[in-house]
């Protein structure tokens, strides 16, 4: 089976502008994640959503980040305005449940803001 | 509330040497515990998991865990490192609704 798609693969841009991500998850996965893992830390979830609807949200700041899954398949997150601590590299993963299954990632976006 | 604690950020063995990455968690619920492994410019892959059956989790490429509730520990073990082992792992707690917390990770060297 396919494994979970990313892009942009390396992104660079400006403090101040904005960015977007995209994913798609395994098809058939209902549980979609996006986890930022900055340099020399563990990923940390910033938005679980089963199906479309949002599960958990908690640690994602709302301020500047967005995200979406239309349709309950695909998923973007955008970024705007970014800033400089949001260089990370951005992981989507997907999986068939929520607690209990095991996560399929993809192989993340890698985002410098300068 | 549930948090992770991988008690070393670097690890070194020598091949054919035994490797053990420890972790420790802290969870209000009755968790599910994974280790995930890092290689360089690849994709976070589940190495193994625990669910509440079995204590002691065997995963691929022979290594195994064992939950240790009153030690709240699910460290990871390998009798024998390979070169190809090198890499970053990652202790992770799900409980409450399927969030998940990894915890920092470990680094992995294996001398020739």
């Amino acid at each position: 089976e396919a494994g979970v798609a990313q892009s942009p693969r390396y992104k660079i841009i400006e403090k101040r502008q904005s960015v977007a991500f995209w994913c798609n998850p395994i098809s058939g996965h209902a549980t979609l994640y996006w986890y930022q893992q900055i340099l020399g830390q563990g990923p940390k979830l910033l938005i679980q959503f089963q199906n479309n609807g949002v599960v958990d949200d908690s640690q994602l700041p709302k301020d500047r980040f967005s995200a979406e899954r239309l349709k309950g398949v695909d998923s973007t997150l955008k970024i705007q305005p970014a800033k400089l601590e949001d260089s990370a590299v951005y992981l989507c993963a997907s999986s068939h449940g929520q607690a209990l299954t095991e996560q399929y990632f993809g192989p993340g976006t890698r985002l410098t803001v300068t | 509330a549930q948090s992770v604690t991988q008690l070393d950020s670097h690890v070194s063995v020598s091949e054919g040497t035994p490797v053990l990455l420890r972790c420790n968690y802290s969870s209000s619920y009755s968790p599910s515990l994974f280790w995930y492994v890092q290689h360089p410019n690849k994709g976070l892959q589940l190495l193994l998991k625990y669910t509440s059956a079995a204590t002691l989790v065997k995963g691929i490429n022979g290594f195994e865990a064992e939950f240790k509730k009153s030690e709240t520990s699910f460290h990871l073990t390998k009798p024998s490192a390979h070169m190809s082992d090198a890499a970053e792992y990652f202790c992770v707690v799900s409980a409450n609704a399927g969030k998940s917390t990894f915890g920092d990770g470990t680094t992995l060297t294996v001398k020739p």
